[in-house]
Order: structure tokens, then C-alpha cells, then sequence
């Protein structure tokens, strides 16, 4: 099984939608981010969570809200969905205890708007 | 801005031939450096990082990066391509010590013939 799973893998909705991405990890880490993936753009950071009372906007938090329901739990949620959110969106932990930067990545959630 | 800069979005290489890949930083205070590598349709995972001590370091794979101050670069290189290493490559940096974030390059996708 994986550490860091992602659900769904693959969603297709319509614009207004509300759409929650889940992320679950097995591996015991502290710190939990979002991220964005668009072609020839990389990653974009969306929120991150150092602890579970610990919440912080990255660099495009706008139109999108996290909960970290327990320390093993980060899910992203689309209020109302927008055709430019369709992308690859993937979940990350690390340990605050190993080296800064050291993320352990799920396999994506391909999210299309319509 | 801190920023990660990649060249070249796509590389080529034939099978056997070396692969360099380039990434270059912008800051006056060197950052932590680290390569990803995205394989289809999977998450990203960790080639190889840079934080202190050594200039040179050595990665999965048989890949190495080797961190110059006085170019603000950390290259991706490898001797002889596989077709296995045909994949997406993203530089990114940490500035801020432990509480600063990832930011990731654009990413150059590698493609190797046979």
C-alpha cells in the first residue's frame, strides 16, 4: 500500500461544483501540503500544515480551503469549481524532524472542470 | 522573487550519452538545492539534495548534482542514459531554513533514444 494516498485519482465535474480531495499518509509525518501541477508551470504550493493546529496559505491559496482532520489527514476542497482549477493536484508530507525539503508525494488527483 | 530556473523544458538524449540537465537559483544566501523525478503518472520522489558539506552528491540511479556558489547553479548529470531515466526532472530550493517551502522549477522532461 501506498504511504500517501490520494482520493479520487481521477474526477470530472462541472463548473459551481464543490469538490474535496482527500489525502491519508501512513508514514507518521508532521507536515502536509498541496500542491498544483499545470504543464510547464511545475508544482505550486496551495496550503501546507506543520501540525494539526497549524494551517498557512501558499502561493495560490485563492479558491481553495484544506482541513487537516488529524494528524494523518489533509484534504483540499474546491467551494465552487472553476474551469482554470483543472490540473493534477498532489498531496506531500515530510518529517520536521529530517531535512527541510525532503517531501514524500502521493500519485496525484487529475481534477478536469468542465 | 526566489526563484528556480530550468533550461530547456525538453531534453533528448540517445541512449548511452550523457544527460545534463540545468538548474540555476537566484539568492545571495545558498538556498537548500534539491532534483525530483516524476515518472508517468506517478507522484514525484526525491534524486538527490544539497544542505551543506559536500559540493558533489550522488543520487539514486547513478545521477549527480554538483552545487556552485559563484554560478548559483546545481546541474543534473548523468554519465549514460537509460531508457528507464525518461521521465520529468524538477530543481527546487528551500530558502528560509526550516520553515521555508519547496519551490519548484518549471520542469524539463527528458525523453532518451534508442
Amino acid at each position: 500500500d501506498a504511504d500517501v494516498t490520494q482520493t479520487p485519482r481521477n474526477r470530472i465535474t462541472k463548473t459551481g461544483k464543490r469538490i474535496m480531495l482527500e489525502c491519508s499518509q501512513t508514514k507518521g509525518h508532521d507536515r502536509m501540503y498541496w500542491y498544483r501541477q499545470d504543464p510547464g508551470l511545475g508544482l505550486r504550493l496551495i496550503y501546507y500544515s506543520f501540525d494539526v493546529k497549524d494551517i498557512n496559505k501558499g502561493e495560490i491559496s485563492d479558491g481553495y480551503s484544506v482541513s487537516r482532520q488529524a494528524q494523518a489527514k489533509f484534504s483540499l476542497s474546491l467551494e465552487s469549481a472553476i474551469p482554470n482549477q483543472t490540473a493534477l493536484y498532489f498531496c506531500a508530507t515530510s518529517d520536521s524532524a529530517r531535512d527541510v525539503g525532503e517531501l514524500f508525494f502521493g500519485e496525484g488527483s487529475r481534477l478536469t472542470v468542465l | 522573487a526566489q526563484s528556480v530556473t530550468q533550461l530547456g523544458s525538453h531534453v533528448s538524449v540517445s541512449e548511452g550519452a550523457l544527460v545534463l540537465l540545468r538548474c540555476n537559483y537566484s539568492s545571495s544566501v545558498p538556498p537548500y538545492l534539491f532534483w525530483y523525478v516524476q515518472y508517468p503518472n506517478q507522484g514525484l520522489q526525491l534524486l538527490l539534495k544539497y544542505t551543506t558539506g559536500a559540493t558533489l552528491v550522488k543520487g539514486i540511479n547513478g545521477f549527480e548534482a554538483e552545487f556552485k556558489k559563484s554560478e548559483t547553479s546545481f546541474h543534473l548529470t548523468k554519465p549514460s542514459a537509460h531508457m528507464s531515466d525518461a521521465a520529468e526532472y524538477f530543481c527546487a530550493v528551500v530558502y528560509g531554513g526550516s520553515q521555508g517551502n519547496l519551490i519548484f522549477g518549471k520542469g524539463t522532461k527528458l525523453s532518451v533514444k534508442p
